[in-house]
């Protein structure tokens, strides 16, 4: 069966840092990886999805992914973290196996200090 | 504009007291789905629904109701609702399943209180 494992309920960063959010998934067949962004008070956003296309992906607001099949990855990157950037963000993967239907991990909240 | 529309977006009602939250689509996704979301415990899938008259349940259906008798429409029945079903709800959308990987489109969520 799949899954998704995001390390970390809460990261928290400064203003400017490096932003890394941790998700690991499992699959025994190609997957289809997601992330979206749940701001204050508001629905999921996808944020970038990859797709079997290229390995990094490219997704709104300067975040970045990178598919690592030998690590079973997908971890999210921003480069310098803005105070907008404070959300609840999700991984998710999909696959044939689960009949394309989401299968999302727990949710890391990101917290931006001043 | 392509969207999830739900309503109501905030209700607080009373236990046993019946309850149906709307969904619609305009994107004519073949695919519908509700969560419930609540601290601690990420999303978790209540009922799904593959196309018209064809629904599944998910991780946590007991209690909840739904229908799909047109493509755009998927309400959320709450026959007797019960406080332990005090929680943020979000209905999702998805095109044919296979298509895109299963990327889902939210509506904006409904936050039920249940006194």
């Amino acid at each position: 069966a799949q899954s998704v494992t995001q390390l970390g309920s809460h990261v928290s960063v400064s203003e400017g840092a490096l932003v890394l959010l941790r998700c690991n998934y499992s699959s025994s067949v190609p997957p289809y990886l997601f992330w979206y962004v749940q701001y204050p008070n508001q629905g999921l956003q996808l944020l970038l999805k990859y797709t079997s296309a290229a390995t990094l992906v490219k997704g709104i607001n300067g975040f970045e992914a990178e598919f690592k099949k030998s690590e079973t990855s997908f971890h999210l990157t921003k480069p310098s973290a803005h105070m907008s950037d404070a959300a609840e963000y999700f991984c998710a993967v999909s696959s044939r196996d689960s009949n394309y239907q989401l299968i999302w991990g727990a949710g890391t909240k990101l917290i931006i200090k001043p | 504009e392509a969207q999830v529309t739900q309503n109501p977006r905030y209700l607080i009602t009373v236990t046993g007291k019946k309850l149906t939250v709307t969904c619609s689509q305009n994107m004519n996704h073949e695919y519908m789905s509700w969560y419930r979301q609540d601290p601690g415990l990420g999303l978790r899938q209540i009922y799904y629904s593959m196309n018209v008259e064809v629904t599944d349940k998910g991780d946590v259906p007991e209690g909840y109701k739904v229908s799909r008798k047109e493509k755009r429409n998927f309400p959320l029945i709450l026959e007797s609702p019960s406080p332990n079903q005090t929680s943020l709800y979000f209905c999702a959308s998805s095109p044919r399943p296979g298509l895109a990987g299963g990327e889902q489109f939210f509506g904006p969520g409904t936050r039920l209180t249940v006194l």
